[in-house]
């Protein structure tokens, strides 16, 4: 149990294309998805935070009008990358939270890697 | 800022041999500590969490953790590897009154060799 899936899992695009990426969790609600960024040889970073509803959270530094998400349904959160450029290039990863505290595990995607050319 | 330290980039072992991870937090406030595990291709997989009580924590596949709070330290630890165990490691902290933000270390390449 606790499946979460991407889709897609690589992506090409052309600079200034936009670019969605879905997040779904296959057999349980999640209250709370999260999305996270990682570089190459670096750790995964937070970009934003959303609750099934709601508007996302986003960190520090993260352009809201950029990465666009939509948290629709229990099951599903979707990542807008628009307008985008070769340094948004990177590997994107989401998780999914049952009930989104602190204690709540949180279950990976398997990630979707963005080529911008 | 609070920051997640994970010094050693890889580590090679060989098969059936003992090996630890470490892994270092920056704050002495309350924290949760999580070890993740990502297999080529695939998702991050929680091995173990430790939230509170017994400082010993044990995971899935054989794998512990001590939190030591002194040394703001939860090194994850298996005392026999196997080939199958090769995948990234990743140790996260959750520091308590900043919501439910996960901070990752960068993350430790464990490479197991015959």
């Amino acid at each position: 149990g606790a499946v979460v899936s991407q889709h897609p899992s690589r992506v090409i695009c052309k600079s200034g294309t936009s670019v969605k990426i879905e997040c779904r969790s296959l057999d349980f609600q999640a209250t709370t998805m999260f999305w996270y960024r990682q570089f190459p040889k670096q750790s995964l970073m937070l970009m934003a935070t959303s609750n099934e509803g709601s508007k996302a959270t986003y960190e520090q530094g993260v352009e809201k009008d950029k990465f666009l998400i939509n948290h629709a349904s229990l099951t599903l959160s979707t990542l807008t990358v628009t307008s985008a450029h070769p340094e948004d290039s990177s590997f994107y990863i989401c998780s999914a939270s049952r009930g989104g505290g602190p204690k709540d595990t949180q279950y990976f995607g398997p990630g979707t890697r963005l080529t911008v050319l | 800022a609070q920051s997640v330290t994970q010094l050693d980039s890889q580590v090679p072992v060989f098969e059936e041999a003992p090996v630890e991870l470490r892994c270092n937090y920056s704050s002495s406030v309350s924290v949760y500590l999580f070890w993740y595990v990502q297999y080529p291709n695939q998702g991050l997989q929680l091995l173990l969490k430790y939230l509170s009580g017994s400082t010993l924590v044990k995971g899935i596949n054989g794998f512990e953790a001590e939190f030591n709070k002194s040394q703001t330290s939860f090194h994850l630890r298996k005392p026999s590897v196997h080939i199958s165990d090769t995948a990234e490691y990743f140790c996260a902290v959750i520091y308590t009154g900043g919501g439910n933000k996960l901070t990752f270390g960068t993350g430790t390449q464990l490479k197991v060799e015959l």
